[in-house]
């Protein structure tokens, strides 16, 4: 079936250094990719998202690209607030399977000042 | 203000008794989902429903029932609860059940089962 990996957390940055969360996916067909974000004892909220290969989703300074050659959407942001602590999830959507999200374990980050 | 909305926040209760977590979306989104989320496991869907009178299992549907008579509500019925079903539930709705469209969730209910 289909699924998502994304890197091992949790992930300790200082404020204004790079991020990089790495995250592949298995999957048939031509899934859309997402990245969501929870912040404590709130929902998920989408980050960003990309439809198809070579598509760079980007938002908040945040940016993934598909790329289906490597199966990756690796979601990067050049500098990090203490506000960007949370935990950051992976997603791929299908329209078989019921449409439903397929999530990876998701990634803490923490960012310090 | 767009947004799904889901109550209880919290609740706590005793096995076997009957609750249900009620699911509003004020978007006129047509497809709506049930979630679990659970530490190790990341989020699971329990149900979704296409639309109005259509709805399906998940990938963990034990022990759940779903309704969707309104366009808008989702309610997720747990009619024997028993302490495996302690989790973070989520509701969440997109535009269409295509692809390409983003679910959007609600804040979360935290279920403990006694």
């Amino acid at each position: 079936g289909d699924s998502v990996t994304q890197m091992e957390g949790p992930v300790t940055l200082s404020e204004e250094a790079f991020l990089t969360i790495n995250c592949t996916y298995t999957a048939t067909g031509y899934p859309s990719l997402f990245w969501y974000v929870q912040y404590p004892g709130e929902g998920l909220q989408l980050l960003l998202k990309a439809t198809k290969a070579d598509d760079k989703g980007s938002n908040k300074g945040f940016e993934a690209t598909y790329r289906k050659e490597t199966t990756s959407f690796h979601l990067e942001k050049g500098s990090v607030q203490v506000s960007d602590s949370a935990v950051y999830f992976c997603a791929l959507r299908k329209e078989t399977s019921g449409s439903r999200l397929t999530f990876g374990e998701g990634t803490q980050l923490t960012v310090n000042p | 203000e767009a947004q799904v909305t889901q109550n209880p926040r919290y609740l706590i209760t005793v096995t076997g008794k009957k609750l249900t977590v009620t699911c509003s979306q004020n978007m006129n989104h047509e497809y709506m989902s049930w979630y679990r989320q659970d530490p190790g496991l990341g989020l699971r869907q329990i149900y979704y429903s296409m639309n109005v009178e259509v709805t399906d299992k998940g990938d963990v549907p034990e022990g759940y029932k779903v309704s969707r008579k309104e366009k808008r509500n989702f309610p997720l019925i747990l009619e024997s609860p028993s302490p495996n079903q302690t989790s973070l539930y989520f509701c969440a709705s997109s535009l269409s059940p295509g692809y390409n469209q983003p679910q959007h969730f609600g804040d979360g209910t935290r279920l403990s089962i006694l």
